[in-house]
């Protein structure tokens, strides 16, 4: 899990507050992914992101998620007014490039929880 | 829809046998195909993978079989050490997604004393 750099660790949110997770992929990667994992179950994909562009939001709720990955900084994951069912494990993974079969590598998560 | 499958949630096997995990797809459209290791708290880690043009890899004590006919991989790990206790996730990509990967549940490996 070298490189691909996530924080916070651990988040803790109130019902219908905001929470912002980062991510910081490996140096020389420009494409990054996202990916929940809810308890005992496997990881679900929600959002592939470029810098500066979405290319694949078809993993991501219609409401209330969103992500970006700017030309600076790392990439957001951002939930508007949390309930409680999105208490998970977010993972962020990375790659150098579009398809080049690589696998990708993923960062020790956020776990989020939503009291 | 779940198009990877992993149908043993967990799987217990003696210190130095082979342990053998399980992996069924329904997607006909994915051609690579990769095994993750998991511990607690930790993201995944990458293990092998193989792609569809080949139906075997080999890498030391680990090994995955393709068989496409019959859309199922396996991974095989021989000699199994009490350090392999983990979460094993299949996953699989397909052309048009970037390497985009979709997961299977995951199978917990024990591997006992």
């Amino acid at each position: 899990n070298a490189g691909v750099m996530q924080n916070p660790r651990h988040l803790v949110r109130r019902r219908g507050q905001e929470a912002r997770l980062r991510c910081s992929p490996m140096k020389g990667h420009s494409h990054v992914y996202w990916y929940r994992q809810l308890p005992e179950e496997g990881l679900k994909f929600m959002v592939y992101l470029q810098k500066e562009n979405i290319i694949d939001e078809s993993g991501m709720p219609k409401e209330r998620f969103s992500a970006e990955f700017p030309k600076e900084g790392p990439s957001i994951l951002r939930i508007q007014q949390v309930v409680r069912g999105d208490s998970a494990a977010y993972f962020c993974a990375s790659s150098p490039g579009y398809r080049d079969n690589s696998p990708l590598h993923f960062g020790n998560g956020t776990r989020l929880t939503v009291t | 829809d779940q198009q990877v499958k992993q149908n043993s949630p967990s799987l217990s096997v003696q210190e130095g046998r082979i342990s053998i995990l399980n992996c069924d797809y329904t997607n006909s459209m994915f051609d690579y195909f990769l095994w993750y290791k998991k511990y607690p708290a930790e993201g995944p880690t990458f293990l092998i993978s193989i792609s569809s043009i080949k139906d075997k890899n080999e890498d030391g004590r680990f090994t995955v079989f393709l068989n496409k006919s019959a859309k199922h991989l396996s991974l095989h790990i021989v000699p199994s050490q009490p350090g392999d206790s983990a979460v094993y996730f299949c996953a699989a990509s397909a052309p048009g997604g970037g390497n985009k990967l979709t997961f299977g549940t995951g199978t917990q490996l024990k591997v006992e004393l």
